[in-house]
């Protein structure tokens, strides 16, 4: 079993519509998550953190996470043709500090 | 200084020479990792350092790969008799401390002739 499991998509959505992107993972111990957004030919930027149960929301971006489920999911409303890139999941290692990351899923809205 | 920065942006190189690749974290961040991502791939981990400890190199994919960290700040991270497989996008990125947001440099995009 992977460490973080995300469907590689790509997930196609039309403009204006909610987008939700789904992350497992396997080690019970984490206790950090991040999605980073990665356009074509770039680096990875951060768009959320999200430490504890729950949702936690961030203008467009809502994050959820269930640590009894280890799911962690990333929803975007009002999905703009702009946001348009592929999605990672990323954790810290319970037992270790490594940071690791899912392999993405590609998001495309449609205009 | 602002951000990461990683140099140089881009290297072209001859199949079997060495290369250095410099990340510069974010000033006062203790927390430093290396990545390596093929094109279309996902980030593969290399290489984590965090202040004064042991690095974790559990992710350097044979002995021709080797980093260091000098005085707590910038890394370099060295691949030796380098082969076409290396071409890549390596990524360096700083967090504060462990377990919180990191964030990356532009990357340095490796590619082996």
């Amino acid at each position: 079993q992977k460490e973080v499991e995300q469907n590689s998509g790509p997930l196609s959505v039309p403009e204006g519509a909610i987008a939700s992107l789904n992350c497992t993972y396997s080690d019970r111990g984490s206790q950090s998550f991040f999605w980073y957004r990665q356009y074509s030919g770039k680096s990875p930027e951060l768009i959320m953190s999200i430490y504890s149960n729950g949702d936690k929301e961030d203008g467009r971006f809502t994050a959820q996470l269930n640590k009894a489920s280890q799911y962690v999911s990333l929803l975007i409303r009002d999905s703009q043709p702009s946001d348009s890139a592929t999605y990672l999941c990323a954790l810290y290692g319970g037992a270790t500090n490594k940071l690791i990351f899912g392999t993405g899923t590609l998001l495309a809205v449609q205009p | 200084g602002a951000g990461v920065s990683q140099s140089p942006s881009n290297k072209v190189t001859e199949k079997g020479k060495d290369v250095e690749l410099r990340c510069d974290p974010i000033s006062g961040h203790t927390a430093l990792y290396w990545y390596r991502q093929s094109l279309g791939q996902g980030l593969e981990f290399l290489i984590y350092f965090q202040g004064n400890s042991a690095p974790d190199k559990s992710g350097l994919p044979s002995d021709r790969f080797s980093a260091e960290r000098t005085g707590g700040s910038v890394s370099t991270l060295t691949i030796q008799r380098t082969q076409q497989e290396d071409s890549a996008v390596y990524l360096c990125a700083s967090s504060l401390v462990e377990q919180v947001e990191a964030f990356f440099g532009q990357g340095t995009r490796l590619t082996v002739v």
